[in-house]
């Protein structure tokens, strides 16, 4: 148990649908990192919070958003969804941004859009 | 245009064997490179990672070899357990990635008993 948390674990929905990705950081990490993993893809970076602020964005499309709030849980919004959305979300976090900081990984959150 | 480039998608080795899983990169200013583990239904796990400035760390059977000449890393596990059976992933950091992580599709390695 990397100490991330990450609900749903399912999300089945229909194309042009919204929904939000919810994730919680382990305890005293400032930095959480969005990841988006198709099929026979590896996963892509889509964006990074650190403590409030967004530090960097990925390739994240228009059609999605994030934030992270006060209390350093943060949400991922997908709207306008389609087929092609359809993939695994990885929530990680780290103490830190620093380029040595360990990213440790939630179980994701599967979503399939109909 | 992929970055971290894992060639093999899939590796099957004798258990006590030794497993040896390859990386390699595009982006010279990388200089932190990653291997995470990945079982089904979980997410990725770190395993060990490496510093540009070095070209070998070693952690108990995992042994990460790093040829910058070559933008090549390797991963060894020796010798090999059937629990070693997952999805590894290469990640490296840098280059303007700021502290994002760059995957690598992976490499299934089944470990036979």
């Amino acid at each position: 148990d990397s100490g991330v948390t990450q609900t749903p674990k399912h999300l089945i929905t229909a194309t042009g649908q919204r929904v939000t990705l919810r994730c919680s950081p382990r305890s005293g990490d400032l930095s959480v990192y969005w990841y988006q993993q198709s099929l026979d893809q590896g996963l892509q970076f889509l964006i990074q919070y650190y403590n409030g602020e967004e530090r960097a964005k990925g390739n994240i499309l228009e059609r999605f958003s994030a934030q992270q709030f006060p209390d350093l849980h943060s949400e991922l919004n997908l709207s306008s969804l389609e087929l092609g959305d359809s993939a695994l979300y990885f929530c990680a976090s780290s103490v830190d941004f620093g380029i040595r900081e360990t990213q440790y990984f939630g179980p994701g959150t599967r979503l399939l859009v109909l | 245009d992929q970055q971290v480039k894992q060639n093999s998608p899939s590796l099957s080795v004798q258990e006590g064997r030794i497993s040896i899983l390859n990386c390699d990169y595009t982006n010279s200013m990388f200089d932190y490179f990653l291997w995470y583990k990945k079982y089904p239904a979980e997410g990725p796990t770190f395993l060990i990672s490496i510093s540009s400035i070095k070209d070998k760390n070693e952690d108990g059977r995992f042994t990460v070899f790093l040829n910058k000449s070559a933008k090549h890393l390797s991963l060894h596990i020796v010798p090999s357990q059937p629990g070693d059976s997952a999805v590894y992933f290469c990640a490296a950091r840098g280059g303007g990635s700021q502290g994002n992580l760059i995957f690598g599709k992976g490499t299934k390695l089944s470990v036979k008993p």
